[in-house]
């Protein structure tokens, strides 16, 4: 049982917007910055977007983060087949002491 | 280029011990936050240990599945990231991945992974 909690998969046609939730706590989605992690199958993550929605260089705009209290969300716009992963959603947990993760959300695209 | 190479995985007992190692180049090794996260197979990640840069006091914490038995530590000088296992348990089978924060806090983001390295747990 993870402590950040996602959507075990999505799905989404070419060219659509997609959304994935994270819903956390006090402890760790609403006073801290969450990060999102991007998994091709067979590969290492990847991170893609953090802190305040800031991206590393190469992540397309396509990919965007906002948090509104304990939940957060990744959109992806005009999605690809590449995007085709999984996505895991992360956070510190000050009652913890640790990061967390979420259980991870499978996409695919139709 | 930021690197970040783990060193070979191997299978190893339960109860038995084992120390993974992390070699790191194309950055300022000593500033950043380093940590540990692992796979099992077929499942999600999981936070193992970090050791913050020289910015955090070099503070180390620590997942509650693996404290008091894993001990992270770090090689400035060698530019280089441990981690120390023992009384290894089955459900400590996964890939093991090195990571590099985007600032010098455990609690940063994970900007850059290595490859992995997979340790089996097994009689």
């Amino acid at each position: 049982q993870s402590v950040l909690t996602q959507p075990p998969s999505v799905s989404g046609t070419p060219g659509q917007r997609v959304a994935i939730s994270c819903s956390g706590s006090s402890s760790n989605i609403e006073n801290n910055y969450v990060s999102w992690y991007q998994q091709l199958p067979g590969t290492a993550p990847k991170l893609l977007v953090y802190t305040n929605n800031q991206r590393p260089s190469g992540v397309p705009e396509r990919f965007s983060s906002s948090k509104s209290g304990t939940s957060a969300s990744l959109a992806i716009s005009g999605l690809r087949s590449e995007d085709e992963a999984d996505y895991y959603c992360a956070a510190w947990d000050d009652s913890l002491r640790g990061v967390v993760f979420g259980g991870g959300t499978k996409l695919t695209v139709l | 280029d930021v690197q970040l190479l783990e060193s070979a995985g191997e299978l190893v007992q339960p109860g038995g011990s084992l120390t993974l190692s992390c070699a790191a180049s194309g950055f300022s090794f000593s500033t950043f936050a380093m940590n540990w996260v692992r796979q099992a197979p077929g499942k999600g990640l999981e936070w193992v240990a970090g050791s913050g840069g020289t910015g955090s006091g070099g503070a180390t914490d620590y997942a509650e599945s693996v404290k008091g038995r894993f001990t992270i530590s770090r090689d400035n000088s060698k530019n280089t990231l441990y981690l120390q296992m023992n009384t290894l348990k089955l459900e400590d089978t996964a890939v093991y991945y090195c990571t590099k924060g985007k600032g010098h806090s455990s609690s940063s983001a994970f900007g850059h992974w290595g490859l992995g390295t997979l340790v089996t747990v097994s009689s």
